[in-house]
């Protein structure tokens, strides 16, 4: 079964500094999703960026940037230039993608790292 | 409206009784989900739909039946309330597995 790990229940950071985000997961499987989910105070889920495991480039979306390596098993979020309005709890999700008769579209998540940034 | 809605958004429930929370989307994703959020176990996966009349157990499964006979409904049962699933509650839907899943905005559960 796959699992996602994200070790860091909180982070701090001071605005306009950068931030890593850590996630682990653990798979037997080669063809899957990884995606940075952000749960703000409003309890709404919004997706930050998303990454295919066959891409070696890492995705990238205005300040925010993953470091995806596959054969670590590891997928971190990094935050350039941090606003009061990052703050929220920040969850790593795990997709499969391959058409077998095992794999049917499960999207499991990490136990999510609380992001506080420092005026 | 369009999008994906839960309901109730708050309900407070006693010891054994079932309670159902709905979930309805207006996109005809083939894909739903049922979550449950604790504070320190993060969003863990009930049940998951990958079709119409096809379900499937997720990570935490116990105490809870789901049903999806038309594509846009995914009904939640909990059969006989504990106070264990006390919870907030979110579905999801998506249409590949590819894309982003989109979130309702959750249901909170107190059972009492």
């Amino acid at each position: 079964a796959q699992t996602v790990t994200q070790s860091q229940p909180e982070m701090s950071v001071q605005e306009a500094e950068t931030v890593t985000l850590s996630c682990t997961y653990d798979t037997s499987e080669s063809d899957y999703y990884l995606f940075w989910y952000k749960q703000p105070p409003s309890r709404q889920m919004i997706l930050v960026i998303r990454q295919e495991a066959y891409k070696q480039q890492n995705a990238t979306e205005n300040r925010f940037s993953v470091n995806f390596q596959k054969a670590a098993k590891s997928f971190s979020l990094k935050i350039s230039d941090s606003q009061l309005g990052d703050a929220a709890m920040y969850f790593c999700a795990y997709r499969s993608a391959g058409l077998g008769s095992s794999n049917t579209g499960k999207l499991i998540f990490g136990q999510g790292t609380t992001l506080q940034v420092k005026p | 409206d369009a999008g994906i809605t839960q309901s109730p958004r708050y309900k407070i429930t006693e010891t054994g009784r079932q309670v159902t929370l709905m979930c309805h989307q207006t996109w005809s994703h083939s894909y739903m989900f049922w979550y449950r959020q604790d504070l320190g176990h993060g969003l863990r996966l009930i049940y998951y739909s990958a079709a119409a009349d096809i379900t499937d157990k997720g990570e935490v499964p116990d105490g809870y039946v789901v049903s999806r006979s038309k594509t846009e409904n995914f009904p939640l049962t909990l059969e006989s309330a504990t106070r264990s699933q006390t919870s907030v509650y979110f579905c999801a839907s998506s249409f590949s597995r590819g894309l982003e899943a989109f979130f309702g905005q959750g249901t909170r559960l107190t059972v009492v």
